[in-house]
């Protein structure tokens, strides 16, 4: 158990629809990543926070959105789903400091139908 | 654009055997991640690589980093059954401060190890 915790694990949802994928990161972690998984895309970096603030972003469509809270928890925003957003998105944190280990959690699986 | 190359993506080996993973990447960077994921799991890291020359192990596992080739070594040694899974190296070559940016992975290897 790496400490990140994501909900839901899995998700089904119609095309055109949104969802909203949770993340808490591990205790004393400031930085939240979101990534993506697919078999086509492979593992592909969508969007980093830290401490609140965006830090960096990745190939993160504009139907996507994410926030990070005061409590540090994290939000994934999907909007308009398409089929192809079928993917398991996984969220990871670490301390912030650049030399640290980076933990991933279990990931929600998003079926888009 | 940074390209973050595996090789080899498939390997079946048989156990006992030992053998090494490369990857090559395409900018400088001194921090090379590796990590290992069960089918429909999440991904396990493995080792943080963050200078030239660095070396790691963890029981049969052993990872290298030379940045000056831009090549990391995922090595293995007297492969077990247990070790099947597929294994990623991520770059991080963020040049902010306070906080890895985004990892970019390799497409990672499919490790099969028959008994």
């Amino acid at each position: 158990d790496s400490g990140v915790t994501q909900t839901p694990k899995h998700l089904i949802t119609a095309t055109g629809q949104r969802v909203t994928l949770r993340c808490s990161p591990r205790s004393g972690d400031l930085s939240v990543y979101w990534y993506q998984q697919s078999l086509d895309q492979g593992l592909q970096f969508l969007i980093q926070y830290y401490n609140g603030e965006e830090r960096a972003k990745g190939n993160i469509l504009e139907r996507f959105s994410a926030q990070q809270f005061p409590d540090l928890h994290s939000e994934l925003n999907l909007s308009s789903l398409e089929l192809g957003d079928s993917a398991l998105y996984f969220c990871a944190s670490s301390v912030g400091n650049r030399r640290n280990t980076i933990y991933f959690g279990e990931g929600s699986w998003l079926t888009v139908v | 654009e940074l390209k973050v190359e595996q090789n080899p993506l498939f390997l079946s080996m048989q156990e006992g055997k030992n053998y090494t993973i490369y990857c090559n990447y395409s900018t400088t960077s001194d921090r090379l991640y590796w990590y290992r994921q069960d089918p429909g799991k999440s991904l396990e890291s493995l080792f943080v690589l963050l200078s030239n020359g660095a070396v790691k192990q963890e029981g049969r596992l052993m990872a290298s980093l030379d940045t000056k080739a831009r090549l990391s070594t995922l090595h293995i040694t007297a492969a077990v059954h247990d070790l099947s899974a597929t294994y990623f190296c991520a770059v991080d070559v963020s040049s902010s401060g306070g906080g890895a940016d985004g990892l970019t992975f390799g497409k990672g290897t499919h490790l099969i190890i028959q008994p």
